[in-house]
């Protein structure tokens, strides 16, 4: 399973845009990269997710390398509603082909007022 | 999108009982995942749990403390046997609905005394 490396923490201030990187130096070239946030005592939530090519949703942007090493997450405009730790997942199959997630320590960012 | 719930939300249990948690999905999902998050840790998946097959569990978990039923296709449970102290975490099921993103449980808080 490829491994991911991302910072412990982060600060950002209220209305600017929140740059979260990943490194997944081992990736496979069929193994997408999924991003999932955890606000404090909730279950996790999906973010965005992206095989090569950059993509955009009404939450974030994934910028993923040519070499697909690493990644960034982009929030745009973060609120004081976006702390949470933000969770960069490499997708891998089971045995029994079932998707489970594999999750690392995570990033928790915090934002400023 | 699927809707999630967890029963109980959250207990306190004596050393050397058990406890089932409930889950519920609004939609039929082929794939439930139990996963635990330890206080001040990532999440770690136990098993996963398809109808009318016995679940299949991730290296450190073993059926006899952590059985799962999965009776029909939006319905499982997890029991956590004969507590210790340890076992105090955040327990969390989740689905594979799209195929593009896991769905979350609100959590179950378990504190073992």
């Amino acid at each position: 399973d490829a491994k991911t490396t991302q910072p412990t923490s982060m600060d950002c201030a209220e209305g600017r845009a929140a740059n979260l990187p990943c490194n997944h130096s081992t990736i496979s070239g069929n193994e997408y990269v999924y991003w999932y946030r955890q606000i404090h005592s909730q279950g996790p939530q999906y973010i965005i997710h992206g095989l090569k090519n950059n993509e955009t949703n009404e939450m974030a942007s994934l910028i993923i390398t040519e070499d697909r090493k690493s990644s960034t997450l982009i929030l745009p405009h973060a609120t004081l509603r976006d702390t949470a730790v933000y969770y960069c997942i490499v997708r891998v199959r089971s045995l029994r082909g079932a998707q489970k997630l594999v999750f690392g320590q995570g990033t928790r960012l915090t934002i400023n007022p | 999108s699927a809707v999630i719930s967890q029963k109980p939300s959250r207990d306190i249990c004596q050393r050397g009982t058990s406890l089932t948690i409930q889950c519920q999905v609004d939609s039929q999902v082929t794939m439930m995942f139990w996963y635990r998050q330890q206080p001040g840790q990532s999440l770690t998946l136990i098993a996963t749990a398809n109808q009318g097959s016995e679940a299949t569990y991730e290296s450190g978990f073993v059926i006899d403390k952590f059985p799962i039923s999965r009776p029909n296709l939006t319905f499982s449970t997890l029991t956590v046997s004969n507590m210790s102290p340890e076992d105090s975490s955040i327990y969390l099921c989740s689905v594979d609905l799209t195929d593009n993103e896991q769905f979350f449980g609100p959590g179950t808080r378990l504190t073992v005394l």
